[in-house]
């Protein structure tokens, strides 16, 4: 199944490095969402983005950038990460941003921070 | 309080055993109950919504307790395929779902 596809699937990254993680949907979707997923931890709603723009940024500390350039496509870039970063990143989409829209997730990046 | 909080686990059942998970989330204003199931290093996917009359779904029964704010989630005769982590989701009124940390299901044969 390819609806929502993620890449790199995993990143070794060092505290001073910059990279980006990508998230392509196939599903013709307007909302598009980062998760980040930490062991033994509920999924963590990182950013929001509904037809582009976007709709929520949940405390997150500014070393996340997200851009979202089409409704296809999301990117969160990474700078001067934290080892307690390492995590896995999930990106999803649904139709809409609303109460009844599934949600569907890509495979996630499995990211670690040395 | 945690917004959704779900039984640790994890529940480790023979096959064709009865298994149920609760869940308990604290805004009593959430409109929106799903389950989603994810499979050990996989993404989560949708395994049911859950209704305000309760549903079924094959092996599967949800229910919705809204005086308690709970919700269920009952599993019928095990498959070893059913073995994954069951997470609870939670829509309050701000339309963002908020997950539970997630049950681990280990049927055995």
């Amino acid at each position: 199944e390819t609806g929502v596809t993620q890449t790199p699937r995993h990143l070794v990254m060092g505290m001073t490095n910059k990279k980006s993680l990508k998230c392509e949907q196939h599903l013709g979707h307007n909302a598009m969402y980062w998760y980040k997923q930490s062991a033994k931890k509920p999924l963590e709603l990182m950013f929001v983005y509904n037809f582009k723009e976007q709709t929520e940024n949940n405390s997150v500390p500014s070393r996340f950038s997200p851009e979202c350039p089409n409704s296809s496509h999301l990117f969160l870039h990474l700078h001067t990460l934290q080892p307690e970063d390492s995590a896995l990143y999930l990106c999803a989409s649904s139709q809409d941003r609303g109460l009844d829209y599934e949600q569907y997730f890509g495979p996630g990046t499995r990211l670690t921070v040395t | 309080r945690k917004e959704v909080e779900q039984d640790p686990g994890p529940f480790n059942v023979p096959e064709g055993a009865t298994v149920a998970f609760n869940c308990t989330y604290s805004n009593s204003a959430s409109q929106s109950f799903f389950w989603y199931r994810q499979d050990c290093r996989k993404e989560p996917k949708l395994l049911m919504s859950v209704y305000s009359s309760g549903n079924e779904d094959g092996r599967f029964t949800a229910q919705l307790n809204r005086a308690s704010q709970y919700i269920s989630l009952l599993i019928r005769d095990s498959k070893l395929s059913d073995s994954a982590t069951y997470l609870c989701v939670v829509i309050p009124n701000n339309n963002d779902m908020r997950f539970g940390a997630g049950t681990r299901l280990t049927v055995k044969p």
